[in-house]
C-alpha cells in the first residue's frame, strides 16, 4: 500500500534552517510528482511547491522562492525539503504528499511534520 | 495572477442536510480543480479531481461541478462523519502554481 513517511518534529530559532524528509513507499516512487503543503496552527493550506522525482525538476511559487529547496534520493525513494531563514510565522505542520500529474489532486498524504521556530 | 475565492467560510448544517460550498476563480481555469476534506489534526484527503471526478473510494454522496470559473461541491445527505473543513485547490499554468483556496468549515448545527 502507499505510505509516505515524514521525519519527526523539528524545534529551530529564528534565521535557522530546517530539512524535512519524506520516504516513499508501495509504489513508482520517479512515477508521481511529490508536492509539500504547509498548515500553520489553525489557518489553511499552503502549497509551498513541487518536485519531479524522475529528473529533479522543481517549482516553487514566487512567495517560496529563494527560501525553499526541493530534492530527491532516488536510490532510497526520498524527497526533502529545506527551508532557510526561518521566522516565527514558518511555524507550521508540514505535509508531503504526491500526485499523478500535475492536475490531478494530490491522493496520498504524509503524516505531517512539525515545524516550530522560536527564540 | 489568477485568484480564487471559496465560500462561504463556515456552514452550520444538520445531517441529512444538502451543503454546497464554491469556488469562484478570476479568470478561466479550465477544469483543473480539485476538492479535499480535513478534520482537525489529520492530513487532507482528496476528494474530487478535474472538477467533477470523485476519487475512488470517495461516497457518492460527495460531488464537484463547474468549469472555467465558477465551481461547487455538493455533499448530498450529510453524515455525521463529514463535519470537517473542505478546501478547493486549483491549477493556473502562468507560472505553475496550485494554490488553495481559503477553506470552508461546516459544523454541526
Amino acid at each position: 500500500q502507499v505510505q509516505l513517511v515524514q521525519s519527526g518534529a523539528e524545534v529551530k530559532k529564528p534565521g535557522a534552517s530546517v530539512k524535512v524528509s519524506c520516504k516513499a513507499s508501495g509504489y513508482t516512487f520517479t512515477g508521481y510528482y511529490m508536492h509539500w503543503v504547509r498548515q500553520a496552527p489553525g489557518q489553511g493550506l499552503e502549497w509551498m511547491g513541487w518536485i519531479n522525482p524522475k529528473n529533479g525538476g522543481t517549482n516553487y511559487p514566487q512567495k517560496f522562492q529563494g527560501r525553499v529547496t526541493m530534492t530527491r534520493d532516488t536510490s532510497i525513494s526520498t524527497t526533502y525539503m529545506e527551508l532557510t531563514r526561518l521566522r516565527s510565522d514558518d511555524t507550521a505542520l508540514y505535509f508531503c504528499a504526491r500526485s499523478t500529474t500535475i492536475t490531478h489532486g494530490l491522493d496520498y498524504w504524509g503524516q505531517g511534520t512539525l515545524v516550530a521556530v522560536s527564540s | 495572477a489568477t485568484r480564487i475565492t471559496q465560500s462561504p467560510s463556515s456552514i452550520s448544517a444538520s445531517t441529512g442536510d444538502r451543503v454546497t460550498i464554491t469556488c469562484r476563480a478570476s479568470q478561466g481555469i479550465s477544469s483543473y480543480l480539485a476538492w479535499y476534506q480535513q478534520k482537525p489534526g489529520k492530513a487532507p484527503k482528496l476528494l474530487i479531481y478535474a472538477a467533477s471526478t470523485l476519487q475512488s473510494g470517495v461516497p457518492s454522496r460527495f460531488s464537484g461541478s463547474g468549469s472555467g470559473t465558477d465551481f461547487t461541491l455538493t455533499i448530498n445527505y450529510l453524515q455525521s462523519e463529514d463535519f470537517a473543513t473542505y478546501y478547493c485547490q486549483y491549477y493556473y499554468s502562468y507560472p505553475p502554481s496550485l494554490p488553495f483556496g481559503g477553506g470552508t468549515k461546516v459544523e454541526i448545527k
